[in-house]
């Protein structure tokens, strides 16, 4: 069993610029979220992806959006990017139900 | 509105010595609890959770922690700490009302002294 897997893990970008960041759940898994990890901070939760559909939303701007496709895997977008989006951005899988949720390693996204 | 609140940014422990790491929340539901461990540049390590029962719970590595709801509390323990503890904890909150969404404090680091 893989786990949960990210790509890319590092990426480095210029202000204004878009990026794509991408997940793939655990094995049996069905839900994604997203969380940003600023440095020196916990996780915010960005969003999270069941059905194909974003289901919950935490306080970020539009310019977060996301996709899940049918195979479960889902992918961060992060248009106009500003300097404080530079973060380490952490996928999150679970089975629909409670709280238990499997972490990717991140990808760290440097904004310059 | 939820919060987490863990008070130590850092910590300093001897190897061998016991530990205690502190969170406090604030959530409107019944609460289900958590504590990760983050080792630099990596992901976060599930160590144990709490969702309803005993308060006392056991985790991995040979953690423990102990729910309060009095003092909204779920202080994470371990009896003897081993160098490679050092890492940073985070204390996280959900609810099943609130879906999977966590609330994480802003994490304490651990450093061990030999």
């Amino acid at each position: 069993d893989a786990g949960v897997t990210q790509s890319p893990t590092h990426l480095i970008k210029t202000r204004g610029q878009q990026v794509t960041l991408r997940c793939s759940p655990k094995s049996g898994h069905d839900t994604v979220s997203w969380y940003q990890q600023a440095l020196g901070q916990g996780p915010q939760f960005i969003f999270q992806y069941y059905e194909e559909e974003e289901r919950q939303r935490g306080n970020f701007p539009d310019r977060f959006s996301g996709h899940q496709f049918p195979n479960y895997s889902s992918e961060l977008n992060v248009n106009a990017l500003l300097l404080g989006d530079s973060a380490l951005y952490l996928c999150a899988s679970t089975k629909s139900g409670p709280a238990r949720l499997y972490f990717g390693p991140g990808t760290r996204l440097t904004v310059t | 509105a939820q919060s987490v609140t863990q008070p130590d940014i850092h910590i300093t422990v001897s190897e061998g010595a016991s530990l205690e790491l502190r969170c406090n929340y604030s959530y409107g539901a019944t609460p289900y609890l958590f504590w990760y461990v983050q080792s630099p540049g990596q992901g976060l390590q599930l160590l144990l959770k709490y969702f309803s029962g005993d308060t006392l719970v056991q985790g991995i590595k040979g953690f423990e922690a102990e729910f309060k709801r009095s003092q909204s509390s779920f202080n994470l323990r371990k009896p003897s700490v081993h160098w490679s503890d050092a890492a940073e904890y985070f204390c996280a909150v959900g609810a099943a009302e609130y879906g999977n969404k966590l609330v994480f404090g802003a994490g304490t680091i651990l450093r061990v002294k030999s």
